[in-house]
């Protein structure tokens, strides 16, 4: 039973551009959330897909956005990106209403 | 909004000695979470706990839920090498996790 799998590991940009990262969650679960965790910080969050919707949303602007698939994978898209979201992202799944999230390892998104 | 605060922000210690970390909210807590994150990896879910006053042990690991529900911590007794990441607490807000910025826990050997 694989668990929360990410992809790419690690991403280098340059300012401006737009990139898509992927999750796949754990077997049996079908909510996914994502957060960002800069160096040296506690990861935050950026918002939760459930039935294929956006369930939840923190406090992050407009060039963040997602999609999740009937399969319950996930991609998070950001646009315009700025060196500021330089960050691991990290992929979280759950089964609705359970207590315990499951993070994946991770993307390393550098911006330059 | 809603947020929790943590200390130390790091902690050096001798292998062998103790190690707690504290969890702070200024607003009552439904629940607290702890999660470690190796150096390079991911956060891996601890605990949860839910009660007033509640304490629950994983070997080593003590991990205690303050009687107003404001506060939480956990404590790590005789560190070993294992023992060495980042320590973070975090509330479950209608399933959204809010963080602590952590603690890390260097050992020497």
């Amino acid at each position: 039973d694989a668990g929360v799998t990410q992809s790419p590991t690690h991403l280098i940009k340059t300012r401006g551009q737009q990139v898509t990262l992927r999750c796949s969650p754990k077997s049996g679960h079908d909510t996914v959330s994502w957060y960002q965790q800069a160096l040296g910080q506690g990861p935050q969050f950026i918002f939760q897909y459930y039935e294929e919707e956006e369930r939840q949303r923190g406090n992050f602007p407009d060039r963040f956005s997602g999609h999740q698939f009937p399969n319950y994978s996930s991609e998070l898209n950001v646009n315009a990106l700025l060196l500021g979201d330089s960050a691991l992202y990290l992929c979280a799944s759950r089964s609705d209403r359970a207590d315990t999230q499951y993070f994946g390892p991770g993307t390393r998104l550098t911006v330059l | 909004g809603q947020q929790v605060m943590q200390i130390p922000q790091y902690q050096h210690v001798q292998e062998g000695e103790d190690f707690t970390t504290y969890c702070n909210s200024s607003t009552t807590l439904s629940n607290i979470q702890w999660y470690k994150q190796r150096p390079g990896g991911h956060p891996v879910f601890l605990i949860q706990l839910v009660k007033s006053g509640e304490v629950k042990k994983q070997k080593r690991l003590t991990f205690q839920f303050g009687e107003a529900k404001k506060n939480s911590s956990l404590h790590i007794t005789a560190t070993q090498t294992t023992d060495v990441g980042t320590y973070f607490c975090c509330m479950d807000s209608s399933y959204k996790l809010i963080f602590g910025s952590g603690t890390r826990l260097l050992v020497r050997p």
